[in-house]
């Protein structure tokens, strides 16, 4: 009854180099939505996908920044040529949500936390 | 965009005391949520509210969802050391949608 799956948990890059997340919903879940969390501060929201579509990406910036979640496999987070400001803690959380339910809820993976040097 | 003002930032209470925290939003959230965070993990849920004015416990936990839908708080009873962590909470507007976050409660407890 694995939770919420996130690889790298680590991940350091040079300024420039691309950055790879990858999330495994839990069982059953097919809703996906990544947070990033600076220091000292609460999460904020990026993008919410449901398999092979993105349901939600007002929270993404605009350039080098992009999401999948494929018909199978996980869910990819990928930042192109970092800068320092993508340092951060980045989590991905899922939920089994379907239409006409009232109630959801989002169980959160351990994050991977980006250094970029 | 919304908004969550958690309060207070941070906490220093002793073992055994009782502790209450609060988020104020300028808009209306359908769904009230409380999470706990320790260092290096993610976000664990701890209690979620779905109907204004309802009360829920958790063992030494209870939470409340404001009647305006617009405000929650969460008391925590007889503290213990393993209670320190950051606490966040979080709205939700609808069903399936996008949680925003407040900015976080850090708790500290003195054995």
């Amino acid at each position: 009854n694995a939770g919420v799956m996130q690889n790298p948990r680590h991940l350091v890059r040079r300024r420039g180099q691309e950055a790879r997340l990858r999330c495994s919903p839990m069982k059953g879940h097919s809703h996906v939505y990544w947070y990033r969390q600076l220091p000292e501060e609460g999460l904020k929201f990026m993008v919410y996908l449901q398999k092979e579509n993105i349901i939600d990406e007002s929270g993404m910036p605009k350039e080098r920044f992009s999401a999948e979640f494929p018909k199978e496999g996980p869910s990819i987070l990928r930042i192109q040529q970092v800068v320092r400001g993508d340092s951060a803690a980045y989590f991905c959380a899922s939920s089994r949500w379907t239409s006409g339910s009232s109630s959801d809820t989002q169980y959160f993976g351990p994050g991977t936390r980006l250094t970029v040097l | 965009g919304q908004q969550l003002n958690q309060s207070p930032q941070s906490m220093f209470i002793q073992e055994g005391e009782d502790v209450s925290m609060n988020c104020t939003s300028s808009s209306i959230f359908n769904t009230w949520l409380w999470y706990k965070q320790d260092p290096g993990e993610g976000p664990v849920l701890l209690i979620a509210l779905y109907k204004a004015g309802e009360l829920t416990s958790n063992g030494r936990l209870t939470a409340q969802f404001g009647i305006t839908r617009k405000d929650s708080f969460l008391n925590i009873s007889a503290s213990i050391p393993s209670d320190v962590g950051i606490y966040f909470c979080a709205g939700q507007g609808t069903s399936g949608s996008r949680l925003t976050f407040g900015e976080g409660t850090q708790l500290t407890v003195n054995p």
